[in-house]
């Protein structure tokens, strides 16, 4: 069975503070694939990054950055000198790696940032 | 521009009523998804299409029906089955694909803009 836990459901933080977004999932799949998407107030899902569990090496996109730790099975999200446009709903999800795609969501963080 | 269209952006019901959500996408992707989001939580798949006139069930189908004629559209209709059917509905698209192995595989999804369906 597929699962995905976002333990946080709301977080504040100050503009320039960095905050990280927790994500710990559950599969019996060897290969997966798992995400991070950004809701804004707009409801709009904007794809974030994909990162296949082969590779775990963490990544950095500006001041987006992405912890992967198989061992933990956690994908942990942090944002650096947080701004006010960072403010929305963010969901990680996990799906095979193969067959049909069905995307497995958390139930999403809220974070917002306060100028 | 290439993208993922939804209409309408806000659609209001009358108990009863069957209602048809669209989903169009010009990005040339061969699989079509439809989600349902309530408020607080994640998105649930209602049904999901990895090519012309073929759709399958996701985890919350009962009370919906799709169709997926052209490889562009894929609508949604929910029907007076649906016993709870206000909602936030997603529809998303991605590539399919046959990997090295021979096996399926589909890639990222990405999603339209989202119907907000309320019933009066």
């Amino acid at each position: 069975a597929q699962k995905v836990t976002q333990a946080q459901t709301e977080i504040s933080v100050v503009e320039k503070e960095d905050v990280t977004l927790d994500c710990v999932y559950e599969t019996r799949d060897t290969t997966y694939y798992l995400f991070w998407y950004k809701q804004p107030p707009s409801g709009e899902l904007v794809f974030l990054i994909r990162r296949n569990s082969f590779d775990e090496q963490n990544e950095i996109s500006g001041r987006y950055s992405w912890n992967f730790q198989k061992s933990t099975s956690s994908f942990n999200f942090t944002i650096t000198a947080s701004q006010v446009v960072d403010s929305a709903v963010y969901f990680c999800a996990l799906s095979a790696a193969t067959g049909a795609n069905n995307l497995f969501f958390g139930t999403g963080t809220r974070l917002t940032v306060i100028p | 521009d290439g993208g993922i269209t939804q209409s309408p952006k806000y659609l209001f019901r009358k108990e009863g009523q069957n209602v048809t959500l669209s989903c169009e996408q010009n990005l040339n992707h061969d699989a079509m998804y439809w989600y349902r989001q309530d408020p607080g939580q994640g998105l649930r798949l209602i049904y999901y299409s990895q090519i012309v006139n073929d759709f399958q069930k996701g985890d919350i189908a009962e009370g919906y029906s799709v169709s997926r004629e052209k490889k562009e559209s894929f609508p949604l209709t929910v029907t007076s089955a649906q016993k709870n059917p206000t909602a936030f509905y997603l529809c998303a698209s991605s590539i399919d694909f046959r990997g090295t192995s021979g096996r399926r595989r589909t890639d990222t999804q990405y999603f339209g803009p989202g119907t907000r369906l309320t019933v009066l």
